[in-house]
């Protein structure tokens, strides 16, 4: 596609309950970046993939958080027995190996509730 | 203290009006300096990209960082309703990094 997908781009689901969200970078990326937006905050830094692994993860919020890339390609980001406090926006960005520079170019983002 | 500190606002000018949006750092470390624009329910867009200390300009946009004081400002000429957003600073180590942002400014222009 023409730039980064996500989905589902919007989940609602109960507390308990895991929830698997989806990021399908721009072709040819090899970096992908995982945010998360609360309502009115900043973009929090959540894990970093170079190609499949993850050099840097050290803003997962806790062992309940996990991500995985495969193929260099898609990523999976995992939420297991969900809290409230989880409900925010979860952005995936992606940036092509080439560009040493700085565009990193942002999904629609998938937006979680947990009711 | 956040690494990267922003004002929230809200911010609301009327149409015409030149904007400033400030960010203040901690983190000497940081060469690599950027502003995102984000629309309500899309995602962040690059705006501007700044390295290490200078001023750079882009039409009605202007960003400048000033390492000595860990200070970065976007400028806004000629503000548009169009430009009604919330702003985000961003920063990173070295090319490979992770970006960290700022919470954002919100901005609105008043036709």
């Amino acid at each position: 596609g023409a730039g980064v997908s996500q989905s589902p781009s919007n989940k609602v689901t109960e507390k308990g309950k895991d929830v698997e969200l989806r990021c399908d970078p721009i072709s040819g990326h090899t970096a992908l970046y995982w945010y998360r937006q609360s309502l009115g905050q900043g973009l929090e830094f959540l894990i970093y993939f170079q190609g499949n692994s993850a050099p840097d993860k050290s803003g997962l919020p806790s062992d309940r958080f996990s991500a995985e890339r495969t193929g260099g390609s898609v990523s999976t980001l995992t939420i297991q027995r969900t809290q409230q406090e989880d409900s925010a926006v979860y952005l995936c960005a992606s940036r092509p190996m080439t560009d040493s520079g700085n565009t990193i170019y942002f999904g629609e983002g998938s937006w979680l509730t947990v009711v | 203290q956040k690494e990267v500190e922003q004002d929230p606002g809200p911010l609301s000018v009327p149409e015409g009006a030149i904007v400033s949006l400030n960010c203040t750092y901690s983190n000497s470390a940081f060469q690599y300096f950027m502003w995102y624009r984000q629309y309500s329910r899309k995602g962040p867009e690059l705006l501007m990209y700044t390295y290490s200390s200078g001023n750079k300009e882009d039409g009605r946009f202007t960003a400048q960082v000033d390492k000595s004081s860990k200070y970065i400002s976007l400028f806004i000429r000629d503000s548009q309703p169009s430009d009604s957003a919330t702003y985000l600073c961003a920063m990173r180590k070295t090319s490979y990094d992770k970006v960290i942002f700022g919470p954002g400014t919100s901005l609105s222009v008043i036709p």
